[in-house]
C-alpha cells in the first residue's frame, strides 16, 4: 500500500511568493496532521483534521498560513506571502484514529523541504 | 501541558555496542500514549513503537527493546549490537488529547563501523 504522499519534495521560492504544499493521506485514515520541522523549534504540529474537518489550528504560526482538506484523500497547506523564516521541512501525517485518535500511531510522508530566499 | 525530554542530544558508538536512548515525559493525563520514531538521513519519520499508559510491559523487537517505567515517567529505548544502519535521529513522543504528538528534541545516534 502507498504511504502518505507529499508534493513537491523540494520547493525554492522567493520571499513574497505563494507556496502550496500538497498531501495525500493513506487511504482509509480518518486523521491528517501537518507538522513543521526546524533546527530551532524541532517538530511542531501546525494543524489537525479529523474526517476532513479542521479540529485544532492553534499551531498555525499566523494568518499567512492556511490549510484545507476538501476531501478524504487530499490536503493543502498554503503560505501567502512566504517569508525566509518559513524555511523548514513540512511533514504531513495520517492516522486511523477517529474517536480515540491519541491511541493510533501516525504515519508520516517524506516531507517537503521549503526554502524561501 | 505535555513535555518530552530526551536527555542525550548526540550519542556516538562503535558498531556492535549496545546503546540506550533516554526519554522522560510529563503529563497530568492518566491515559496517554508513548511513541518512538526514527528519522534516518533520508529524512522521513518512521514509526517504531507505541505504548499506552496502562501497559508497563517491556517490549523486544529484534535488536530493539523498550523499557516503560511509569514510576519514573520514562520510556527508554535500547538498541542491542548496534549497526551502522541504526544511525539516525530518534524521537520520543507523547500523545494525550486527540492524537496531538508532543515530540522530544531528538537524539542523534551515530554508529561507526
Amino acid at each position: 500500500d502507498a504511504g502518505v504522499i507529499q508534493s513537491p519534495r523540494h520547493e525554492v521560492t522567493e520571499m513574497g511568493q505563494e507556496v502550496t504544499l500538497r498531501c495525500k493521506p493513506i487511504s482509509g485514515h480518518n486523521s491528517l496532521f501537518w507538522y513543521r520541522q526546524t533546527m530551532m523549534r524541532g517538530l511542531e504540529l501546525l494543524i489537525y483534521f479529523n474526517n476532513n474537518v479542521p479540529i485544532d489550528d492553534s499551531g498555525m504560526p499566523e494568518d499567512r498560513f492556511s490549510a484545507k482538506m476538501p476531501n478524504a484523500s487530499f490536503s493543502t497547506l498554503k503560505i501567502q506571502p512566504s517569508e525566509p523564516r518559513d524555511s523548514a521541512v513540512y511533514f504531513c501525517a495520517s492516522s486511523l484514529g477517529d474517536r480515540d485518535v491519541s491511541s493510533y500511531e501516525q504515519y508520516f510522508g517524506p516531507g517537503t523541504r521549503l526554502t524561501v530566499t | 501541558a505535555q513535555k518530552v525530554t530526551q536527555a542525550q542530544t548526540e550519542i556516538s558508538v562503535v558498531e556492535k555496542e549496545d546503546v540506550t536512548l533516554d526519554c522522560v515525559y510529563e503529563t497530568r493525563d492518566t491515559t496517554y500514549y508513548l511513541f518512538w520514531y526514527k528519522q534516518p538521513p533520508s529524512g522521513e519519520l518512521v514509526f517504531l513503537i507505541r505504548r499506552n499508559s496502562f501497559d508497563e510491559q517491556n517490549e523486544i523487537s529484534g535488536r530493539y527493546s523498550w523499557n516503560f517505567q511509569k514510576s519514573t515517567s520514562s520510556f527508554n529505548f535500547t538498541i542491542t549490537a548496534s549497526q551502522v544502519v541504526d544511525s539516525a535521529v530518534y524521537f520520543c513522543a507523547l500523545s494525550t488529547s486527540y492524537g496531538k504528538l508532543t515530540f522530544g528534541q531528538g537524539t542523534i545516534l551515530t554508529v561507526h563501523p
